[in-house]
């Protein structure tokens, strides 16, 4: 069974650019869940999906979306990058049953840096 | 590939009582990572290990990582409903060069009042 997988694995970009980052969950799963780890730092929440839409999202700034499309899959953008949006971004998907998530698993992440 | 096992893969306990959820890596851990997911708020960072025999705490839960850096434990003092969740254990085996992360499979808290 093919895991969460992510694309691309690593995006180069310059300030003020939007990057997009594409994540397929697990197939079976409801629940997308998008984290950013930047240098040094814990996994940070970004945002979670589970059937199309948005149930939470971390404190981030507006400029981080994303939406999860009707096969689950989920795509992240972060608009007008700045130098700090270089990190490693990590996608999960689980299974949402009745009010509780699963398992969390990952896919291996994008990386991306902003220069 | 770095591999981490977590146990038990569930526990329940009775609120009050001490419990300890561990993690064992077939590889050196350069870095050890316990995180706490809680209904819709996605992982929770509890604490970072690094140093062999270090050993850190936060409020009433206790991270220790062993001297050899391959095994850690979390341990919980006087559990609360508060504390229910799944704990993951995360690992950076890479020496820190490129910051991915491995997890274990987690282990679902449940406490009962």
């Amino acid at each position: 069974e093919a895991g969460v997988t992510q694309s691309p694995t690593h995006l180069i970009k310059t300030r003020g650019q939007q990057a997009t980052l594409r994540c397929s969950p697990i197939s079976g799963h409801t629940s997308v869940y998008w984290y950013q780890q930047a240098l040094g730092l814990g996994l940070q929440f970004l945002l979670w999906y589970d059937e199309g839409e948005e149930r939470n999202r971390g404190n981030f700034p507006p400029r981080f979306s994303g939406r999860q499309f009707p096969n689950y899959s989920s795509e992240l953008n972060v608009n007008a990058l700045e130098l700090e949006d270089s990190a490693l971004y990590l996608c999960a998907s689980s299974l949402y049953i009745g009010g509780a998530t699963g398992e969390l698993f990952f896919g291996e992440g994008s990386r991306l840096t902003v220069l | 590939s770095q591999e981490l096992e977590q146990s038990p893969q569930s526990l329940i306990v009775q609120e009050g009582k001490n419990l300890t959820i561990n993690c064992t890596s077939s590889k050196t851990l350069y870095g050890l990572y316990w995180y706490k997911q809680k209904y819709g708020e996605g992982l929770i960072f509890l604490m970072m290990l690094q140093k062999g025999g270090e050993e850190k705490s936060h409020e009433k839960i206790t991270a220790k990582l062993d001297e050899k850096k391959q095994q850690s434990s979390l341990h919980i003092t006087a559990s609360q409903p508060s504390h229910a969740g799944i704990y993951l254990c995360g690992a950076d085996s890479s020496g820190g060069s490129n910051y991915k992360l491995t997890f274990g499979k987690g282990t679902l808290l449940t406490v009962n009042p």
